[in-house]
């Protein structure tokens, strides 16, 4: 069966920490990785993830793919309390419009 | 451009109910999707459709139909309401199948 698996499920720092979100997975047919933030409502993008030991960067946040062991890492330096939001981390299948969603993290950061 | 927009915001519904959520976007994207997020089950698939006139099922399709007449629009159907359709849904679209989805605002919908 395929799956994405996220861990924690939810994470409760300081502003100021450093956060590493995980993302595994088992599916057949990969094409990509991708990371959403959602925050009160409509997930927003961040990163796409296609080829492994690629760093993708966008200011404080990085994120990583290993094909070979079938996870992803989100890293977040210097959290500030608009990082507070749901985590996801999703697979497209190749060949399809397929996305198998993980349940999220929940990171909340504290002022 | 509005991006993706839905409606209704929220609804509420009786058992066996009819309705139909609106999704539609300005982007010009072949590719759009509904989804249902419920507390710790994440995002789940319920159709997507790859161009007008193209649809399929996702990963939790039964209780709920698909149309796409239009490249800018893409309703979902619930037939009978059920209080387990009682979740938010969200739509979204992509100009092709490699690359990021945009999402919708979201449709909180109760099924009472």
């Amino acid at each position: 069966e395929d799956k994405v698996v996220q861990s924690p499920l939810s994470l409760v720092v300081h502003e100021g920490d450093t956060v590493t979100l995980n993302c595994s997975y088992e599916v057949t047919n990969f094409r990509s990785l991708l990371w959403y933030k959602q925050e009160k409502k409509a997930p927003t993008f961040l990163f796409m993830l296609t080829s492994s030991g690629i760093e993708k960067k966008s200011g404080r946040l990085s994120s990583i793919l290993d094909k070979k062991e079938l996870f992803s890492i989100l890293n977040i330096t210097a959290t500030q309390t608009g990082d507070s939001a749901i985590y996801l981390c999703a697979v497209l299948f190749s060949g399809t419009y397929k996305y198998i969603f993980g349940t999220g993290t929940r990171l909340k950061v504290l002022a | 451009n509005a991006g993706v927009t839905q409606t209704p915001k929220f609804q509420v519904l009786k058992t066996g109910q009819s309705m139909t959520l609106q999704c539609a976007q300005d982007m010009n994207h072949e590719y759009m999707s509904w989804y249902r997020q419920d507390p710790g089950m994440g995002l789940r698939l319920i159709h997507y459709s790859v161009g007008a006139g193209i649809t399929d099922q996702g990963e939790v399709p039964n209780g709920y139909n698909v149309s796409r007449s239009t490249t800018e629009d893409f309703p979902l159907r619930l037939l009978s309401a059920a209080p387990s359709q009682t979740s938010v849904y969200f739509c979204a679209s992509s100009p092709d199948r490699y690359n990021e989805q945009f999402f919708g605002p979201g449709t909180r919908l109760t099924v009472l």
